[in-house]
């Protein structure tokens, strides 16, 4: 049973506007939620959390907004640039350090 | 330096086989994982060691042992070797248990794991 998910497997954006990555889950019990970003041939590495008591967190171009009641979270990346394609993986984390990602989405960045 | 690293980073061998995939973290940190990237890309969280204790060890077959000489390794045994197997594997390390404010988890590279 997927507890995170991410329903779009790829998206396609013009350099210079906006990306929204979208994140569903299903346990109301994470008390935090991740974005990693992953190169191919490379791990995921760590974007940018939030906590659940949270609806807002910004750092720089990448902002996560999560929606509690309908259980939805997204990574807002303004401006969009080249180096942002990648694939982006949304995980819940649950008390006791278990994480649960997402399958992914494959976020393409035209020039 | 590579935070967490493991090593091979390619391995092709037959069924049956035994083989180990090593990792090694120089964050200082106390926790570290196993997780398995599947066909579907799906990171899976296999195991979780924190100061050389299990404290997570999901629904994984036997033929599955995770061993932790020190904090700063985590390495995976995998005997009898199914083609199933065949996977991604990734190590990671975080701080501690408790995630917080700047305390995030770090992943390796990926051990492409190849069973013919």
């Amino acid at each position: 049973d997927q507890q995170v998910k991410q329903n779009s497997p790829s998206l396609s954006v013009q350099e210079g506007r906006i990306s929204i990555l979208n994140c569903d889950y299903t346990n109301s019990m994470f008390d935090y939620f991740l974005w990693y970003k992953k190169y191919p041939a490379e791990g995921p590495t760590f974007l940018i959390s939030i906590s659940s008591i949270k609806d807002k967190n910004e750092d720089g171009r990448f902002t996560v907004f999560l929606n509690k009641s309908a259980k939805h979270l997204s990574l807002h990346i303004v401006p969009s640039q080249p180096g942002d394609s990648a694939v982006y993986f949304c995980a819940g984390h649950l008390t006791g350090n278990q994480f649960y990602f997402g399958t992914g989405t494959s976020l393409t960045v035209i020039p | 330096d590579t935070a967490v690293s493991q090593t091979p980073k390619y391995l092709v061998t037959q069924m049956g086989n035994d083989k180990s995939i090593k990792c090694e973290q120089n964050l200082g940190h106390d926790t570290m994982y196993w997780y398995k990237q599947d066909s579907k890309k799906f990171l899976k969280i296999m195991f979780s060691y924190n100061n050389k204790e299990l404290i997570i060890n999901e629904t994984v077959p036997n033929r599955f042992s995770p061993k932790s000489p020190d904090k700063a390794h985590l390495n995976l045994h995998i005997n009898s070797l199914e083609l199933g197997d065949s996977a991604v594997y990734f190590c990671a390390s975080s701080q501690d248990m408790i995630l917080g404010s700047g305390n995030t988890i770090y992943f390796g590279e990926g051990s492409w794991l190849t069973v013919v």
